[in-house]
């Protein structure tokens, strides 16, 4: 496609449950970063990849947070045995390369609630 | 501090000009930019300066750059009501964008 493409759009899940967010990036761009926005806050950095392994995994909240990118291309973000807390829109970013110079592009993100 | 701080709200009317304030950390930063959110939507930048520049100016959009005090700024010439939206800055730190809080902006008519 020729933006960067999130799914599902919205998602409501009980807590304890597990969830995955899927993220299509820019077809060619090698960099991707999943960032996630609570209500009234800022936008909050998760993980960073190039290619398909994860420089900075700094931002993850917990070891209930994981995620993958498969062929350089997609990738999945997923959270375990959610939270309320966890309840947030995960706007997902690619670039043709480091942030450096180069426009980051976002989805229109997924919005997460936990009931 | 670490925060990218911003005002969190700004109210103008229609045709005035709009004056957005960052204040940023990392003074090694290449690059400061300027997103657009508007509701329900993504993040679209807008636009960024580099380092070694004072200012820039892009149509409308003018940003301005003081790096001895890390201060930078948005205006926003003859805004519209569809500039109506939140503005982020956002700076480079260890190679990933660190966003500020963001301001909201409501133009009335």
């Amino acid at each position: 496609g020729a933006g960067v493409s999130q799914s599902p759009s919205n998602k409501v899940t009980e807590k304890g449950k597990d969830v995955e967010l899927r993220c299509d990036p820019i077809s060619g761009h090698t960099a991707l970063y999943w960032y996630r926005q609570s209500l009234g806050q800022g936008l909050e950095f998760l993980i960073y990849f190039q290619g398909n392994s994860a420089p900075d995994k700094s931002g993850l909240p917990s070891d209930r947070f994981s995620a993958e990118r498969t062929g350089g291309s997609v990738s999945t973000l997923t959270i375990q045995r959610t939270q309320q807390e966890d309840s947030a829109v995960y706007l997902c970013a690619s670039s043709p390369r480091q942030w450096v110079d180069t426009e980051a592009f976002f989805g229109q993100g997924t919005r997460l609630t936990v009931v | 501090g670490e925060d990218v701080e911003q005002s969190l709200f700004l109210s103008v009317r229609e045709g005035d000009s709009s004056v957005i304030n960052c204040t940023y950390t990392d003074s090694s930063s290449t690059y400061l930019y300027w997103y657009k959110q508007e509701p329900g939507a993504g993040l679209q930048l807008l636009t960024y300066i580099f380092s070694n520049m004072d200012m820039k100016q892009d149509q409308r959009l003018t940003v301005l750059l003081n790096k001895k005090d890390k201060h930078l700024s948005l205006r926003i010439a003859d805004t519209q009501t569809g500039d109506s939206a939140i503005y982020f800055c956002a700076e480079i730190r260890f190679q990933k964008l660190v966003f500020g809080t963001g301001t909201r902006l409501l133009v009335s008519p």
